[in-house]
């Protein structure tokens, strides 16, 4: 069964800092694996996904990578804003199963 | 992308009612699954939803309890039976919109039981 820890689970920041978001997952057996960030009250929004055969993926001023043997993840996210303040969730899609399963998440808040 | 929506956003319900989430999307989609996000905790999948066949559920979910319907590749029902106060949480829907691509999210359904 695979599980998927998030650390740190909350992060408080000024504003300006480059973060590192950390997500490891127990079955490397991955399809791919997606990274999300939630509103309070709201749903997912998808940010970035990264198949089993890449090693990262950029959008902006996120970069996520992927080390699927080790079953890490990492979200990097630069001169972070007030506005990145949310909940970032890790979840890599079973290539077995198909199936995502989530960690518990980042809660960020990135100070003005 | 496709655009997901779900109705209702909230709603607040007595215990041993029933009700019936809708879940919308603005294109055809193969895979429709169901989640769960209890207070605190992260997202749980309850079942996946492909239309012309039952639906999927995980384990510890069964379908007297959350029956689902998919009756053609835009729309699908979850219904929470016979509700209690631990029913209490987000029931978000999401689709996939081809195999290997981003799974995307409804704004979920805010749902609390006296």
């Amino acid at each position: 069964k695979q599980e998927v820890t998030q650390i740190p689970a909350a992060l408080s920041v000024p504003e300006g800092e480059n973060l590192v978001l950390n997500c490891s997952f127990t079955d490397s057996a991955i399809y791919n694996l997606q990274w999300f960030r939630q509103d309070p009250g709201k749903g997912l929004t998808s940010l970035l996904l990264i198949q089993s055969s890449q090693r990262e993926q950029t959008s902006g001023r996120l970069n996520a990578s992927l080390d699927k043997s080790s079953g890490r993840s990492t979200l990097y996210i630069a001169a972070s804003q007030p506005g990145d303040s949310a909940t970032y969730l890790c979840a890599p899609l079973g290539g077995s199963n198909y199936k995502l399963t989530f960690g518990k998440g980042t809660l960020l808040t990135v100070n003005p | 992308s496709a655009v997901i929506s779900q109705k209702p956003s909230r709603d607040i319900c007595q215990r041993g009612t029933s009700l019936t989430i809708q879940c919308q999307v603005d294109s055809q989609v193969t895979m429709m699954f169901w989640y769960r996000q209890q207070p605190g905790q992260s997202l749980t999948l309850i079942a996946t939803a492909n239309q012309g066949s039952e639906a999927t559920y995980e384990s510890g979910f069964v379908i007297d309890k959350f029956p689902i319907s998919r009756p053609n590749l835009t729309f699908s029902t979850l219904t929470v039976s016979n509700m209690s106060p631990e029913d209490s949480s987000i029931y978000l829907c999401s689709v996939e919109d081809s195999e290997g691509l981003p799974q995307h999210f409804g704004d979920g359904t805010r749902l609390s039981i006296l």
